[in-house]
């Protein structure tokens, strides 16, 4: 497909981890992000991942990397109420820097 | 001032007005550009600069118009808007283009067209 796709929403109980997915469009992607948005607020790069990796881990974040299957995954570790937001995840499509984003999934944590 | 500002950060205009939306950033960074989010859709990409020259014009029309005079400033000027162009306009910037370079992100400007 041409689109960056997530899933629109995502509920998830306080302490609980949350893996929100993505599938992007070109195997050749170099970088892939995960920014978060708060509201009112621009967005924040949380982390990325190079396409040489299978995963990589900081903190209570853990982005998982499938090349043959264009799939990436962002799990957050006891997640918290403050990590309700919109996690958009978005592709590096060309040399010069341009992303490809997604349309953000909605995370709501409730306690 | 720190990071990337953006003003003004709420814009109602009708159709007929000019306006311009600023960003400015602080980080001593070589690339800009303009995002445009709409509900529920991705991010769409506007404009880029690097070094003060547009490398980047992803089909816009011309109804907006972008000027980068140093690298530190960009500009958005809009006329004779439609309504559909109500949406959150974001500005970001970084060091350069190539490599795994962050983009940091502004606020954003919600901007309402009447």
């Amino acid at each position: 497909g041409e689109d960056v796709e997530q899933s629109l929403f995502l509920s998830v109980r306080e302490g609980d981890s949350s893996v929100i997915n993505c599938t992007y469009t070109d195997s050749s992607s170099t970088y892939l992000y995960w920014y978060k948005q708060e509201p009112g607020a621009g967005l924040q790069l949380l982390t990325y991942i190079f396409s040489n990796m299978d995963m990589k881990q900081d903190q209570r974040l853990t982005v998982l990397l499938n090349k043959k299957d264009k799939h990436l995954s962002l799990r957050i570790a006891d997640t918290q109420t403050g990590d309700s937001a919109i996690y958009f995840c978005a592709e590096r499509k060309d040399s010069w820097g341009k992303l490809q984003f997604g349309a953000g999934t909605q995370v709501v944590v409730t306690p | 001032e720190t990071g990337v500002t953006q003003t003004p950060r709420h814009l109602v205009m009708g159709m007929t007005n000019k306006k311009s939306l600023k960003c400015e950033q602080h980080l001593g960074h070589n690339a800009m550009y303009w995002y445009k989010q709409s509900a529920k859709k991705p991010l769409e990409l506007m404009f880029v600069y690097s070094l003060e020259e547009r490398v980047e014009n992803n089909s816009v029309p011309s109804r907006f118009s972008p000027e980068c005079p140093n690298s530190s400033h960009l500009f958005l000027h809009l006329h004779t808007l439609q309504p559909e162009d109500s949406a959150l306009y974001l500005c970001a910037s970084s060091h350069a283009l190539a490599g795994g370079d962050e983009q940091f992100f502004g606020p954003g400007t919600r901007l309402t067209v009447l």
